[in-house]
């Protein structure tokens, strides 16, 4: 199965970049996953990497794989109010999702 | 383009009890997995149902079950419910069973609570 573990809380001023990070112990993991969790919502799929890239970027979010130390980041450049959320990064395994605890990002003013 | 509805929103249920949980997956989806969320953590792998049959299960007891039907909608059924069930469920439907880049796309869960 698959481990994902995460830090629990990033707190940022508006504006600046937030990075999230992430560790993962399947190596076969075929794709890793960010999502995005709002107070009293599903999860929202902010956007993915596929295992043998080394970077995405999409818009405002950047991920980073280092797949010889398993670790995945989540970087978020200016970051706004409406970013303050839980952040989940997940790995892929044939047919299911394996999740971290999720990051709960706080932005400050 | 619809996306995946979930019902009830809320629930509260006795111990023992048996529930039901209703699942629409976005249209033109033949996937649906059910997760549950209990507070504070990450999402937990219960089953995935393709073309209406289960396809793969995580650690959760026969007690949990579910079904697909024709129009790819979905039920979770938990029986003899027990405080730990308390949680949130959340469904996340896709296309295709295994294989490609397999985006999953989530509804907003149902909240139950048992007493």
């Amino acid at each position: 199965g698959e481990d994902v573990e995460q830090s629990l809380f990033l707190s940022v001023r508006e504006g600046d970049s937030s990075v999230i990070n992430c560790t993962y112990t399947d190596s076969s993991s075929t794709y890793l996953y960010w999502y995005k969790q709002e107070p009293g919502a599903g999860l929202q799929l902010l956007t993915y990497i596929f295992s043998n890239m080394d970077m995405k970027q999409d818009q405002r979010l950047t991920v980073l794989l280092n797949k010889k130390d398993k670790h995945l980041s989540l970087r978020i450049a200016d970051t706004q109010t409406g970013d303050s959320a839980i952040y989940f990064c997940a790995g892929r395994n044939d047919y299911k999702l394996s999740f971290g605890a999720g990051t709960t990002v706080t932005v400050r003013a | 383009e619809t996306g995946v509805t979930q019902s009830p929103t809320h629930l509260i249920k006795t111990r023992g009890q048996q529930v039901t949980l209703r699942c629409s997956s976005q249209s033109g989806h033949n996937t649906v997995s059910w997760y549950q969320q209990a507070l504070g953590q990450g999402p937990q792998f219960i089953f995935q149902y393709y073309r209406e049959e289960e396809n793969g299960r995580g650690n959760f007891p026969p007690r949990f079950s579910g079904l697909q039907f024709p129009n790819y909608s979905s039920e979770l059924n938990v029986n003899a419910l027990e405080l730990d069930d308390s949680a949130l469920y959340l469904c996340a439907s896709s296309l295709g069973g295994t294989g490609g880049l397999y985006e999953q796309y989530f509804g907003p869960g149902t909240r139950l609570t048992v007493t």
